[in-house]
């Protein structure tokens, strides 16, 4: 069965620092992962994806994550972190011959302080 | 604007109630899904629907029923619901079989149950 896990309920990172999102995952056969993001009010919104290829993956709004297949892990990172990225932060999984059954972790918040 | 619709935003019913959540995507994605959400668990993935055939039941009760009537519309028949269904419901769609696969998520329904 496909699973994720995100370890942190919360990651407080001063603005201007570098931030990272932890997320690990467990599934049998090569994975898709991804990262969403969901502001107040709102559904999940794509912000990127792992499908293949390159281990590192860029996204929306200066986001990257690196894959790494021997830790299981797909973390989320910034290299300068904005007041206005402070919001939940999901990572998911799914698999290839099941692209219709993405798997959720339960959101890691990040708070940027001013 | 995610182009899924989920109506209403808001709803609160009792036990003994019956009411309808209702989702609408114009993006020409096969697939659609529910999510539940709730605080500091992982997004729950509750029912797909692909191409109109129910892919996925991840063992929800039965006092939840999905209906998809054709790709574009989704809906969640809610009767005698208990306190702890009191949760964000989330609606999304996609377009499987394709490298681009990601999510489209609506704004959600908080639900809550007296």
């Amino acid at each position: 069965a496909q699973s994720v896990a995100q370890p942190e309920d919360q990651v407080n990172v001063a603005e201007g620092n570098p931030l990272t999102v932890k997320c690990t995952y467990s599934v049998s056969g090569n994975p898709y992962l991804f990262w969403y993001v969901q502001y107040p009010n709102r559904g999940l919104q794509f912000l990127l994806k792992y499908i293949t290829g390159d281990n590192l993956v860029k996204g929306s709004y200066g986001f990257e994550a690196e894959f790494n297949k021997s830790q299981t892990s797909f973390h989320l990172k910034k290299p300068s972190a904005l007041v206005s990225d402070s919001a939940l932060y999901f990572c998911a999984v799914s698999l290839p011959n099941r692209d219709d059954k993405i798997i959720f972790g339960k959101g890691t918040r990040l708070h940027i302080l001013p | 604007e995610t182009g899924v619709t989920q109506t209403p935003r808001h709803l609160v019913m009792g036990m003994t109630n019956k009411k309808s959540l209702k989702c609408e995507q114009h993006l020409g994605h096969n697939a659609m899904y529910w999510y539940k959400q709730s605080a500091k668990k992982p997004l729950e993935l509750m029912f797909v629907y692909n191409f109109k055939e129910q892919t996925e039941n991840n063992s929800v009760p039965s006092r939840f029923s999905p209906e998809c009537p054709n790709s574009s519309h989704l809906f969640l028949h809610l009767h005698t619901l208990q306190p702890e269904d009191s949760a964000l419901y989330l609606c999304a769609s996609s377009r499987t079989g394709s490298p681009m696969v990601k999510l489209f998520f609506g704004s959600g329904t908080q639900l809550s149950v007296l």
